[in-house]
């Protein structure tokens, strides 16, 4: 079974910090990696996915990494701002049941701090 | 042109009720996979449904049952609410074969 584990569950940075959130997953054989963006009381905002097969990927001040034999992937955030502040969710895709599927962590609760 | 819509967005409900709730897929999208999101913690999977058909289910109590309808919106269905199903469920949909999922605002269901 699949099980995905974020670290720290809360984190709380002054304005312009750079930061990484942790994510680590038991299970290799994935498809791909996502993270998500989510608004008290919101639903979920794609930020970034990465295929198994890619090391990184890079959107404006976010950069995702992945090391699918170690099971981890980091999200780094670059000079930090108050918009910032949101639970960041990761996801991992793969095959459950012969169809595709994501399993979710807990998340990080970001609070960027003006 | 609109994402995934919900519905309703709120709801409140007496423990043994039972509920409905409703989501329309993105434009083009054809798969609608379920989630529950209890507070404080990641969304669990509660099932996918494909061609009118359920593909998939996570691990879930036969009270959650679901239906995709032939223009690919689907409903979530929970009999005999108890506490414990308070939480946010969202629809996400999907293009068949790809990993883009676009997921709704939710719908914050309370029961009392």
């Amino acid at each position: 079974k699949q099980e995905v584990t974020q670290i720290p569950a809360a984190l709380s940075v002054p304005e312009g910090e750079n930061l990484v959130l942790n994510c680590s997953f038991t299970d290799s054989a994935i498809y791909n990696l996502q993270w998500f963006r989510q608004d008290p009381g919101k639903g979920l905002t794609s930020l970034l996915l990465i295929q198994s097969s890619q090391r990184e990927q890079t959107s404006g001040r976010l950069n995702a990494s992945l090391d699918k034999s170690s099971g981890r992937s980091t999200l780094y955030i670059a000079a930090s701002q108050p918009g910032d502040s949101a639970t960041y969710l990761c996801a991992v895709g793969y095959s459950g049941a012969g169809s595709y599927q994501l399993t979710f962590g807990k998340g990080t609760k970001l609070s960027v701090i003006p | 042109d609109a994402g995934v819509t919900q519905s309703p967005t709120h709801l409140i409900k007496t423990r043994g009720q039972q509920v409905t709730l409703r989501c329309s897929p993105k434009s083009g999208h054809d798969t609608v996979s379920w989630y529950q999101q209890a507070l404080g913690q990641g969304p669990q999977f509660i099932f996918q449904y494909y061609e009118e058909e359920e593909r998939q289910r996570g691990n879930f109590p036969d009270r959650f049952s679901g239906h995709q309808f032939p223009n690919y919106s689907s409903e979530l269905n929970v009999n005999a609410l108890l506490l414990g199903d308070s939480a946010l469920y969202l629809c996400a949909s999907s293009e068949q074969g790809s990993y883009g999922y676009t997921f709704g605002s939710g719908t914050r269901l309370t029961v009392v």
